[in-house]
Order: structure tokens, then sequence, then C-alpha cells
């Protein structure tokens, strides 16, 4: 079944760069999205990557996919303590383009 | 602002209580989306429209769940006889069509005691 997973804690020091990992199962998936949610807050669409991409580079934002691994990485340079957040990699269903999340990944940017 | 809209941000029910939450989506979006998330957890699916038809319920929605979308606008959400595990935080996601990126609300706490 569709199944998307991620690692759950992220540490590190501000200025560094953050790499957030993810798998998907749904070779299907036309759009691979990363959202960023703060505490009590709902989702904030961060970017997006078409399947047929390899790179996406959006300011401080970069998406890799590797389409045959089915494997999703968002690097964030510059890692500000603002970048403190969960995030959230989800691939969107074929068919009814329903998202399927994974559990978010905790990054926690120190001073 | 123009963005995904829910109303109330939160709420505390007791037990077997009923209630509603709406969301109001970007306007002119066709697609419109609940998930449920709980502490911890990624978003889960539990329902869409298209227009006013609403085309998927995920096993996830129990008969005690309901949700409409009357008139291709708004939507509401209903649980009756609430819960303690209905305790979550509810989302609502609009899109202007089925392969575009869906934009989602701040959504509604739900506490059940």
């Amino acid at each position: 079944g569709e199944d998307v997973e991620q690692s759950l804690f992220l540490s590190v020091r501000e200025g560094d760069s953050s790499v957030i990992n993810c798998t998907y199962t749904d070779s299907s998936s036309t759009y691979l999205y990363w959202y960023k949610q703060e505490p009590g807050a709902g989702l904030q669409l961060l970017t997006y990557i078409f399947s047929n991409m390899d790179m996406k580079q959006d300011q401080r934002l970069t998406v890799l996919l590797n389409k045959k691994d089915k494997h999703l990485s968002l690097r964030i340079a510059d890692t500000q303590t603002g970048d403190s957040a969960i995030y959230f990699c989800a691939e969107s269903s074929a068919g009814t383009y329903k998202y399927i999340f994974g559990t978010g990944t905790r990054l926690k940017v120190l001073a | 602002d123009t963005g995904v809209s829910q109303d109330p941000r939160h709420k505390i029910t007791k037990r077997g209580q009923n209630v509603t939450f709406r969301c109001d989506p970007i306007s002119e979006h066709n697609r419109l989306y609940w998930y449920r998330q709980t502490l911890g957890q990624g978003p889960e699916f539990l329902t869409y429209f298209q227009n006013e038809a609403q085309l998927e319920k995920s096993r996830l929605l129990s008969d005690r769940f309901s949700a409409e979308r009357p008139k291709g606008s708004f939507s509401t959400l209903e649980i009756q006889r609430t819960e303690q595990g209905d305790s979550a935080m509810y989302l609502c996601a609009s899109s202007l069509g089925p392969q575009e990126t869906q934009y989602f609300g701040p959504g509604t706490r739900l506490l059940v005691l």
C-alpha cells in the first residue's frame, strides 16, 4: 500500500545546511510536496517537484528526487532559528490526488 | 486574506456531544479535502469533494462522521456522539483542480473530554 516515511528528528546549528529525507512507495505519484508546520498551526506549502524532474531549487530550498529509489530530500541552506518546525513530505495519490503524508521530521535549529 | 479559513479554531466538548466544523476554501477552488492529524502524526485523508459531490471517503470516516458541501463552496464536517479518540486537529485544504496544489487552512483543534 501507500506509505511515506521520514526520520523523526533533526538538529542543526544556525547557519548550517539541513537535509530532510523522505521515502515513498507509490511510483505513480505525479507530484511530491514539502510542507512546513509550526506549533498549533496548519500546513504551509514550501515547495513541490514534478515526478519527471530530478532537482528543483527555490531560494534557500533545494529538492532532490531519486525516482528509481523513491527517495526525496529537502535541503535548507543557511538554516535559521525561524526554520525550526515540523516538515512533512507528501505524495499525491494517482487518481484521487489525495495526499499521503509522512509522519514529519521535527527540525530544531540551535543558535 | 484569501486563504483557506476554518471555524472554529478550537473546540472542547464532552464525550457524546455533536460538533460541526466549517471550512471556507479559496474562491473558485473546486476541490476541497478534509484531513485529520493526531499528535505526532502526519495528516490522514478523510474525504474530498469535487464541487458539491463527495467522491471518496476514507475508512477512517466512521458512520458518526458526515461531511457536506451543499453549494460547492464552503464545507461542513459533523461528528456525532464524539469519543475521546476523535480528539485531533481537523485540517481542510482546497485546490483549483484535481492535480493542482492543495492549500491548507489553519485547522480546527478538537478536544473531547
